[in-house]
């Protein structure tokens, strides 16, 4: 099977542009949840989203948003990009019940 | 409450040795608890997990220590090789309340096996 794909793997964006990211999960996974890494806060829980429809949250701003199409694959979008917001954005599937497997992520770089 | 408390933040072994990380939960009502492996530039891999209704889990060269009465969960390598040299990073979730898949992470423990 293959894994969890993410692209792109790199990203160079100004402050106050928009970007979006992209993941696709395991073959039959319908769960993707993102994470945002920095070395200072380190692994950071954003959402969840399983079947189309968002079932977690993390605490981060409205300007993190994502979305889930009817293939599981799923984006996620953030706007009005500052500094602090240069990080590896992680995704990972899951069947739902627990076990998550990680993509490569994109390195987003905010200057 | 929902913190997990990873420690030692690096860790030096000598190949062949036993490397030990220790993770410390607070919120009771996480239920998973996986261990995650990650080399740089990549995703973080899923190595072991547990549930707290055993107290050890072995895989391999990699074994869970778990006490639910302390709400302490330990990763223990046995025979570290340099190919072990990586960050780990301990991690727990609530299955039961519909959030399995938000995982509270540790800090991470950086650590080189040395030959």
């Amino acid at each position: 099977k293959a894994g969890v794909t993410q692209t792109p793997r790199y990203l160079i964006k100004t402050r106050g542009q928009q970007v979006t990211l992209s993941c696709s999960p395991i073959s039959g996974h319908r769960s993707v949840s993102w994470y945002q890494q920095t070395p200072g806060q380190g692994l950071q829980f954003l959402f969840e989203y399983f079947s189309e429809t968002q079932r977690n949250k993390g605490n981060f701003p409205g300007r993190f948003s994502g979305r889930q199409f009817s293939n599981s694959r799923s984006e996620m979008n953030v706007s009005t990009l500052e500094l602090g917001d240069s990080a590896l954005y992680l995704c990972a599937s899951s069947l739902g019940s627990g076990e998550q497997f990680f993509g490569p992520g994109t390195r987003l770089t905010v200057l | 409450q929902q913190q997990v408390k990873q420690s030692p933040q690096s860790l030096i072994v000598q190949k062949g040795g036993i490397s030990i990380i220790n993770c410390a939960y607070e919120n009771t009502a996480f239920d998973y608890f996986p261990w995650y492996q990650q080399f740089p530039g990549k995703g973080p891999a899923l190595l072991i997990a547990i549930r707290p209704d055993v107290s050890e889990k072995k895989e391999g060269r990699f074994t869970i220590s778990f006490n639910k009465s302390a709400k302490q969960f330990s990763l223990h390598i046995m025979d570290s090789q340099p190919g072990d040299s990586a960050t780990y990073f301990c991690a727990a979730s609530m299955r039961t309340t519909g959030t399995a898949s938000k995982l509270t992470f540790g800090t991470g423990t950086r650590l080189q096996v040395t030959l």
